[in-house]
């Protein structure tokens, strides 16, 4: 029972294009939502975050929308670079009982192609 | 300025025996979490902890795991009597509050023999 889901396992993209990954969740208590990156043999590393407060949240090259009505949020990556190459988690999280435990999705693995 | 380590990196063990994993958190850093990811599957929360106190332990098996978080020294994450099931990479994280971004460890993959 995925609370957390990332529907694409793959995605591959030309250097220099819009990478556009996306992510469905299920429950409406979640208010807190990340993005994590991940390279083989390491541990994810934070990449951005969002709170249910806003749906837009932007950092360089990546952006992060918030559907709340959809139950939806996508992380944009433009231009995208090689090194972007990666595994991509989106986790969420709620505070019921004051703790934040994020859940993570599958991941999409994303190439780019130079 | 260290992160999140890990060790060992890697363990093999043979059925039957124990793994004690090891997670030293970020400086300053009271939230501990583990997360276990099976192969080609994401990543699947275990336990949150505080300095000495397990916070929330829903997603730890209820037979052969443990986890501790000591007052002083590393996180300790223990699996008795292991089965080949038990094969996976465990991550470590920390963060400074409860609504922190995680930090990460590298992990330890562990196999069952």
């Amino acid at each position: 029972d995925q609370q957390v889901k990332q529907n694409s396992p793959s995605l591959s993209v030309q250097e220099g294009r819009i990478s556009i990954l996306n992510c469905d969740y299920t429950n409406s208590m979640f208010d807190y939502f990340l993005w994590y990156k991940k390279y083989p043999a390491e541990g994810p590393t934070f990449l951005i975050s969002i709170s249910s407060i806003k749906d837009k949240n932007e950092d360089g090259r990546f952006t992060v929308f918030l559907n709340k009505s959809a139950k939806h949020l996508s992380l944009h990556i433009v231009p995208s670079q090689p090194g972007d190459s990666a595994v991509y988690f989106c986790a969420a999280s709620a505070i019921p009982g004051g703790s934040y435990i994020p859940t993570f999705g599958r991941g999409t693995s994303l190439i780019v192609h130079p | 300025n260290a992160g999140v380590m890990q060790n060992p990196r890697h363990l093999v063990r043979r059925r039957g025996q124990e793994a004690r994993l090891r997670c030293s958190p970020v400086k300053g850093h009271s939230h501990v979490y583990w997360y276990r990811q099976l192969p080609e599957e994401g990543l699947k929360f275990m336990v949150y902890l505080q300095k000495e106190n397990i916070i929330d332990e829903s997603g730890m098996p209820k037979e052969r795991f443990s986890a501790e978080f000591p007052k002083e020294g590393p996180s300790i994450l223990r699996i008795q009597q292991v089965v080949r099931g038990d094969s996976a990479a465990y991550f470590c994280a920390s963060s400074l509050q409860g609504n922190s971004p995680l930090h990460f460890g590298n992990g330890t993959r562990l196999t069952v023999t």
